[in-house]
């Protein structure tokens, strides 16, 4: 089955810090997210890639789509005491209905004031 | 717009009681819709995920089960809750290629 192996597991970081997490898998996905989820919240998306090598931002987020479509990664700039939460990303293999998304494990993001 | 409802936000339930979450989708048709649970704040464990009414897949063996008896309803339920089966609980959906969208859980508390 599919294996997402993300990275690092968690991350403790000072206010104004540039954050930096990734994705890898061991077969190819058609499309990357990454979430954010708050204590007692389900997850929110952040960012959807739809391309290899699609490069997309959103505020202080930037995502990439690996050209292999076996990674991504999530940088954050500037970091603010409200980023605080765990880090999804997340792959679909598929073209057709059943093709089901994987998670990896999460990056718990820490950011002292 | 989609959207999901999920609920109870929170449960607490005693040992050897039985469980039924229900979630719903609105605003979009065959969707595919998943169960998640959530130990300790970390990694989503997929329970069950569904392309169709009645067309179910169990991820992991266990005391819980899931049925969908509409194309936009989906119910996770057990005969006989376990200790082993707290946890925060969460519905999912999304269709071909789309990004999936996630309830707000359900905290469950079995005592």
């Amino acid at each position: 089955g599919q294996q997402l192996n993300q990275s690092p597991q968690s991350m403790f970081i000072q206010e104004g810090e540039d954050v930096s997490m990734n994705c890898t898998s061991s077969s190819i996905f058609n499309t990357w997210l990454w979430y954010k989820q708050e204590p007692g919240e389900g997850p929110v998306l952040l960012i959807a890639l739809y391309k290899a090598g699609e490069l997309t931002s959103n505020g202080r987020l930037t995502a990439q789509f690996g050209i292999t479509r076996k990674d991504s990664f999530l940088n954050i700039s500037a970091s603010i005491p409200s980023d605080v939460g765990i880090y999804f990303c997340a792959g679909q293999w598929g073209e057709t209905s059943g093709s089901r998304l994987t998670f990896g494990e999460g990056t718990q993001l820490t950011v002292n004031p | 717009s989609q959207t999901i409802h999920q609920w109870p936000a929170t449960l607490v339930q005693p040992v050897g009681s039985p469980l039924s979450l229900e979630c719903t989708v609105e605003g979009t048709s065959n969707p595919n819709l998943y169960w998640y649970r959530q130990a300790a704040g970390r990694g989503l464990q997929l329970l069950f995920y569904s392309i169709g009414i009645d067309q179910i897949s169990s991820e992991v063996p266990q005391n819980l089960s899931a049925s969908r008896p509409q194309d936009r309803q989906f119910i996770l339920s057990s005969k006989k809750l376990l200790l082993s089966d707290s946890g925060f609980y969460l519905c999912a959906f999304d269709r071909v290629n789309t990004e999936a969208f996630f309830g707000q859980g359900t905290r469950l508390t079995v005592v």
